[in-house]
């Protein structure tokens, strides 16, 4: 049963532009959210995070936003770039377990051109 | 300062053949996670350790096996190895308990089981 779904497995962009990726989760225990983004040959590197005690965190180009009502978040990339085009997964996890094991989506393929 | 490491990057092993994997964690981690990616979805997990010793388990049969060593690096072993055991394994280290602290990951192992 898949806890938390990207339910597009791709996107396409053009430089420049703002990229939105989505995110949805059913289990109402999780407490913290991480993007990743994996680029070929290489292991997912850890992008941004927040908190269920907040529902915006930013840093430099990319913003994460939660919605707790609607267990949904996202990830917002301005402006795009063509070093952006990577497989992005959202994870999440029940912080307040002593386990805090990751529960990743499927990912989403961004494509940004030029 | 060195990421998370894995040895070897690729292996190719056949059916019922026994593979050993290696983890070395960012200096100064003391957690460990490990996950499997099979093409086309997101990462599972697999095992955790935290102080040497497991802390969480996957959904994932007995052939799977793990250990801590006192250096905080990491093997993961999996015996009488199917063909669906073929897949990227990754690990992850964080600086104490995955449950509070950001778990970075390696450049994955690539098993393929013929």
């Amino acid at each position: 049963d898949q806890q938390v779904k990207q339910n597009s497995p791709s996107l396409s962009v053009q430089e420049g532009r703002i990229s939105i990726l989505n995110c949805d989760y059913t289990n109402s225990m999780f407490d913290y959210f991480l993007w990743y983004k994996k680029y070929p040959a290489e292991g997912p590197t850890f992008l941004i995070s927040i908190s269920s005690i907040k529902d915006k965190n930013e840093d430099g180009r990319f913003t994460v936003f939660l919605n707790k009502s609607a267990k949904h978040l996202s990830l917002h990339i301005v402006p795009s770039q063509p070093g952006d085009s990577a497989v992005y997964f959202c994870a999440a996890s029940a912080r307040g377990s002593t386990l805090g094991r990751l529960y990743f989506g499927r990912g989403t393929q961004l494509t940004v051109w030029p | 300062d060195a990421g998370v490491t894995q040895s070897p990057t690729h292996l190719i092993k056949t059916r019922g053949q026994h593979v050993t994997l290696r983890c070395s964690p960012i200096s100064g981690h003391k957690s460990v996670s490990w996950y499997q990616q099979v093409l086309g979805q997101g990462p599972q997990f697999i095992f955790q350790y935290y102080e040497k010793e497991e802390r969480g388990r996957g959904n994932f049969p007995d052939r799977f096996s793990a250990r801590q060593f006192p250096n905080y690096s990491s093997e993961l072993n999996v015996n009488a190895l199917l063909l669906g055991d073929s897949a990227l394994y990754l690990c992850a280290s964080s600086l104490a308990r995955p449950s509070t602290d950001t778990q970075y990951f390696g450049p994955g192992t690539r098993l393929t089981v013929l």
